[in-house]
């Protein structure tokens, strides 16, 4: 198994600011993901981190506004840019191994824009 | 349209009682099936992952089963406990490289003394 730790846990930012969220995984992983929940809703995969390249985004994400690093396999970061509030939402961060294995994720970033 | 559709979309029970959740997706070609609960204010836990030649499988108070033919699945919580109350999402993924999951909108369970 993995553990996996997210931070911040929390946070309320102003509109226009950037916040970095940082992804930490205790053991080396061959994927990461970050995903993106609203409210009773199901998880929006936001883009797969590629380490030592770009990340790949889903249709709807760019990197401009959802900048993301993974310098090393046990690590990522998600960076929400010029916020809004409709940024508002929690992040999460997910790790895999190889296929048909468990997909393990952190335990979110709620994020509040006012 | 969500590629995975669950039901109900809640529901109440009480402290003791059996309860199932469904799942029906549409995902193909279908690489394996899983199961997560999610507590309020927490990231999703791992229950249970199906591949397509696996029907059951369980964890504890939890059974998962697969029917690959009609493409759903169940959860059953057998015995709840006030701690089963959260969100039971199911997640399937297409694919070879199995990579890119489809998640449910979920099942929000409150379990009541």
């Amino acid at each position: 198994s993995a553990v996996i730790s997210q931070k911040p846990s929390r946070d309320i930012c102003q509109r226009g600011t950037s916040l970095t969220i940082q992804c930490q995984v205790d053991s080396q992983v061959t994927m990461m993901f970050w995903y993106r929940q609203q409210p009773g809703q199901s998880l929006t995969l936001i883009a797969t981190a590629n380490q030592g390249s770009e990340a790949t985004y889903e249709s709807g994400f760019v990197i401009d506004k959802f900048p993301i690093s993974r310098p090393n396999l046990t690590f990522s970061t998600l960076t929400v840019s010029n916020m809004s509030p409709e940024d508002s939402s929690i992040y999460l961060c997910s790790a895999r191994g190889q296929v048909n294995t468990e997909a393990f994720f952190g335990q979110g970033t709620r994020l509040t824009v006012v | 349209k969500n590629q995975v559709e669950q039901s109900p979309q809640s529901l109440i029970i009480l402290e003791g009682k059996n309860c199932t959740l469904q799942c029906n997706y549409t995902v193909s070609p279908f690489s394996n099936l899983r199961w997560y609960k999610q507590d309020t204010g927490r990231g999703p836990v791992s229950l249970t992952i199906m591949t397509f030649s696996e029907n059951t499988k369980s964890n504890g108070r939890y059974t998962a089963t697969l029917d690959a033919d009609t493409k759903q699945s169940s959860l059953h919580i057998t015995a709840s406990q006030l701690s089963d109350s959260a969100s039971y999402i199911c997640v399937v993924s297409a694919g070879s490289n199995d990579y890119k999951l489809s998640f449910g909108a979920g099942t929000t369970v409150t379990v009541r003394a």
